[in-house]
């Protein structure tokens, strides 16, 4: 079985630019998340969609962050303007989930984002 | 605002050494608590414990949670090169679908 599928898996900007994250989940899976990982913590969840809808975005810096999931299969996470905070890993999961209870989430191997 | 907290941030042993990393955690309607190894790549997953006192083991790894003090420990035995890497600790949420609260991850380093 093919796994999460992320590009590009690095990206240096400079700062006020604009940068765009691809990721394509495992097949048939229903739920994809967008994770932010700045160095020496934890995934913090950006966005989880459910299909194409959207699930929880409570924590996505909606002035600058957009993501979407037009077809329900891949993703795209977009920053715009990239600041240097922003500068982190960006991990997409997946999961077989089509309702609220949990099911183990797939990651993909992330891209890492460095903002100068 | 819920919260993950693990420690040590880092530890380093050497092979066969017998290692424990601990989580606690504080979530509202706290639903399981998952552990991820997090080596040059992505988080691969470990364990889920939904009940409190229940060890759940998989080779050299085993973990334990207890809902009444709210923490966990991951035991890793006879630790190898191998498993040097981060390990991640995170709790769920009843009604939040797979939303994953995670703490900021022990970096364990194995020397031979």
């Amino acid at each position: 079985e093919a796994g999460v599928a992320q590009s590009p898996r690095y990206k240096i900007i400079e700062k006020r630019q604009s940068v765009a994250f691809w990721c394509n989940p495992i097949s048939g899976h229903a739920t994809l998340y967008w994770y932010q990982q700045i160095l020496g913590q934890g995934p913090k969840l950006l966005i989880q969609f459910q299909n194409n809808g959207v699930v929880d975005d409570s924590q996505l810096p909606k002035d600058r962050f957009s993501a979407e999931r037009l077809k329900g299969v891949d993703s795209t996470l977009k920053i715009q303007p990239a600041k240097l905070e922003d500068s982190a890993v960006y991990l997409c999961a997946s999961s077989p989930s089509a309702g609220l209870s949990y099911n183990e989430q797939f990651f993909g191997p992330g891209t890492r984002l460095t903002v100068l | 605002e819920d919260k993950v907290v693990q420690s040590p941030l880092s530890l380093v042993v050497h092979e066969g050494d017998t290692v424990t990393l601990n989580c606690s955690y504080e979530v509202t309607n706290f639903r399981s608590l998952l552990w991820y190894k997090q080596g040059k790549k992505a988080p691969t997953f470990l364990f889920m414990l939904t009940s409190s006192g229940i060890e759940k083991k998989s080779g050299r790894l085993s973990s334990i949670l207890d809902k009444k003090e709210l923490f966990s420990i991951l035991n890793i035995t006879a630790t190898q090169t191998g498993d040097s890497a981060v390990y991640l600790c995170a709790g769920t949420v009843y009604n939040q679908g797979g939303k994953l609260i995670f703490g900021q991850g022990t970096e364990l380093s194995v020397k031979p």
